[in-house]
């Protein structure tokens, strides 16, 4: 199976200051159509996930400008420009090329 | 828009079955692949299984193989999870979502398992 693993797993901001996710995959995510199935997720306390970010780098419609995703191949990363208050979450990438589908554990941002 | 309202979990003992349901609109259910995901008390997400639109391929996670059975009916719109033989670590909260990217997800429905 493919191991994701996230760091940090803990990540106090202050707002308005950026914020970083890596991710590492233990395997290649290009599939062999060439497109990377990488996805970052938000999930809220209380709430269902959201997707934010698709194969790496596309926003979801709604997901505001300060979220890109970046990276290539086996690492990814979750950037936040500046982060706000509605920013407190726990993030999590997950891999669509291989099965089993893979989760990252997770990483919470506090303010 | 596109909704996913799932219903069925509760409360079962061990060794007990439960059957999961979950009614998509606002989108051409019958052409896409769906997926069920889980999320145990404080952890994290766990993906379960998946059904390809036409039910010709399905797959699950081994933690479920051989307990869990996925299914669908594209003419009601609705994708089911029957769950047997269920264990106290399978409680948690259980999600559907649409799509091989994971695009939109259901508001999740608790399955607990308890003597």
């Amino acid at each position: 199976d493919v191991v994701m693993t996230q760091s940090p797993l803990f990540l106090p901001v202050t707002l308005g200051q950026p914020a970083s996710i890596s991710c590492t995959s233990s395997q290649s995510l290009v599939y062999s159509t060439g497109n990377t199935y990488l996805m970052w997720f938000q999930q809220k306390p209380g709430q269902s996930p959201r997707r934010l970010i698709y194969e790496v780098a596309i926003r979801d419609s709604g997901v505001p400008d300060r979220f890109s995703g970046s990276g290539s191949g086996t690492h990814f990363t979750l950037k936040i420009s500046r982060v706000e208050a509605e920013d407190v979450a726990v993030y999590y990438c997950m891999q669509g090329t291989h099965w089993p589908r893979t989760f990252g554990q997770g990483t919470k941002l506090e303010i | 828009d596109v909704q996913l309202v799932q219903s069925g979990g509760g409360l079962v003992k061990p060794g007990g079955s439960l059957r999961l349901s979950c009614v998509a609109s606002g989108f051409t259910f019958s052409s896409y692949l769906v997926n069920w995901v889980r999320q145990a008390p404080g952890k994290g997400l766990e993906w379960v299984s998946s059904i390809s639109a036409t039910s010709g391929y399905i797959y699950y996670a081994d933690s479920v193989k051989g307990r869990f059975t996925i299914s669908r009916d594209n003419a009601k719109n609705s994708l089911y999870l029957q769950m047997n033989s269920l264990r106290a670590e399978d409680t948690g909260v259980y999600y559907c979502s649409s799509g091989t990217r994971l695009d939109h997800w259901g508001q999740g429905t608790l399955v607990t398992v308890s003597s």
